[in-house]
């Protein structure tokens, strides 16, 4: 199993632009998590989604839309990049049920918006 | 409110001392999850030990435990015989319910650096 994959690993935006940041896993898991990182501020969630079709907010969405059409992809969009977007976003996947209460995550993607 | 409270920015240990990294949270629920995450300077999020609000017994894993203290509310990570390779950022999460289909929220994390 390859776990969660994020692609790209780098990216430079310039303010305006749109991109699609890629997130895949292959343990058939239900739950999958978008989060950002910045200095000091630890992890907050974006968006999450709990199965294809059903996605929701958390609690940094905005400037950020997410689709949940298959249960392996959970791709993130900037729609108009700022540079308050400038940070390392992390997807995160889990199953469902007992037993399946760990989290794992991807190698992240760090993203530059000048 | 913050729901999940790491006090100390930062850490220093001696290696091969232990070490304890404060975690308390905040819920009225009784079924929750803790979780502690190890960032090393890599960047990527490494999970390392999950505690339940049901279990009895402190979760441990191998150099890693958990000491839960359900009445304090707190859950605090720690690492034995300290290495240069456990350097690194650590974070604390919760769910509530532990399985259920909320996402991690996170404490701010602490950072811990070995001395040779």
């Amino acid at each position: 199993n390859a776990g969660v994959t994020q692609t790209p690993k780098f990216q430079v935006l310039k303010t305006g632009q749109s991109m699609t940041l890629q997130c895949a896993q292959d343990m058939n898991h239900e739950y999958m998590s978008w989060y950002r990182q910045d200095p000091g501020m630890g992890l907050r969630l974006i968006h999450y989604s709990v199965g294809a079709g059903i996605t929701d907010q958390g609690e940094v969405p905005n400037g950020y839309n997410v689709s949940r059409s298959t249960t392996e992809d959970f791709p993130l969009r900037l729609l108009s990049a700022a540079p308050s977007q400038t940070s390392v976003y992390f997807c995160a996947s889990r199953g469902r049920g007992s037993g399946q209460e760990t989290q794992y995550f991807g190698p992240g993607t760090r993203l530059l918006v000048l | 409110a913050q729901k999940i409270t790491q006090t100390q920015p930062g850490m220093f240990v001696q290696e091969k001392e232990a070490v304890t990294l404060d975690c308390t949270y905040d819920t009225s629920d009784q079924s929750y999850g803790l979780f502690w995450y190890k960032q090393p300077s890599s960047g990527e999020m490494i999970f390392l030990i999950y505690q339940g609000s049901y279990d009895e017994q402190n979760a441990t894993e191998g150099r890693y435990s958990l000491n839960f203290q359900k009445a304090r509310k707190s859950a605090n990570l720690v690492i034995s015989a300290s290495q240069l390779g456990d350097s690194a950022m650590y974070f604390c999460a919760m769910r509530e319910p532990p399985e259920g289909n909320t996402p991690l929220v996170f404490g701010k994390g602490t950072r811990l650096s070995v001395i040779a």
